[in-house]
């Protein structure tokens, strides 16, 4: 049973323009969300969270929207750089204990 | 200092093998974690530690041993794996209740 679902296991998207990475949850216990960025044979790196209290965050680049009542969250990057290309993944957790990760969305940026 | 330290970075041994991976970090942080990810796959919560003290096992299997010596340290004791444990294993570490900071991981092959 997967609780955090990335439908879209690609993404491509050309330089300068904006990335929509998509994320959909099944656990209503979920109260903590957080997205991470990925290269090969690296860890996850940190980039933005949101708390089930809000519906948006913004640092930078990065935008995360959460709309509770359809279980989705969103991460938005704009404008996409060619050191944006990499894999994302959403996660969520209840009290950020034990993250949930998705499949991962590997997004590409063209030049 | 925002670092997760693993090591080794690679790890070649055989199923008759012990052998320990090792996680530190310096930010202070209360929480520490083990995940493991295979190829194409998200990461998969193995141990959380809080406070140094065990709080979530994942139905590990017990040759896996986890160990938290202090709140800076964190090993993770192997023996007697077999070739399906071969995977990138990584160590976060957080705030109790914030987001997780990952290593760079050790790559494992189990022979």
């Amino acid at each position: 049973d997967q609780q955090v679902k990335q439908n879209s296991p690609s993404l491509s998207v050309q330089e300068g323009r904006i990335s929509i990475l998509n994320c959909d949850y099944t656990n209503s216990m979920f109260d903590y969300f957080l997205w991470y960025k990925k290269y090969p044979a690296e860890g996850p790196t940190f980039l933005i969270s949101i708390s089930s209290i809000k519906d948006k965050n913004e640092d930078g680049r990065f935008t995360v929207f959460l709309n509770k009542s359809a279980k989705h969250l969103s991460l938005h990057i704009v404008p996409s750089q060619p050191g944006d290309s990499a894999v994302y993944f959403c996660a969520a957790s209840e009290r950020a204990q034990k993250l949930v990760f998705g499949q991962g969305t590997r997004l590409t940026i063209n030049p | 200092d925002t670092e997760v330290t693993q090591t080794p970075k690679h790890l070649v041994m055989g199923m008759t093998n012990k052998k320990s991976l090792k996680c530190e970090q310096h930010m202070g942080h209360r929480a520490m974690y083990w995940y493991k990810q295979k190829a194409k796959k998200p990461p998969e919560l193995m141990f959380v530690y809080s406070y140094e003290k065990l709080s979530i096992n994942e139905s590990v299997p017990s040759r896996f041993s986890p160990e938290c010596p202090n709140s800076s340290l964190l090993n993770l004791h192997l023996h007697a794996l077999q070739p399906e444990d071969s995977a990138l294993y990584l160590c976060a570490s957080s705030e109790v209740g914030s987001e997780a900071f990952f290593g760079q991981g050790t790559r494992l092959t189990v022979v």
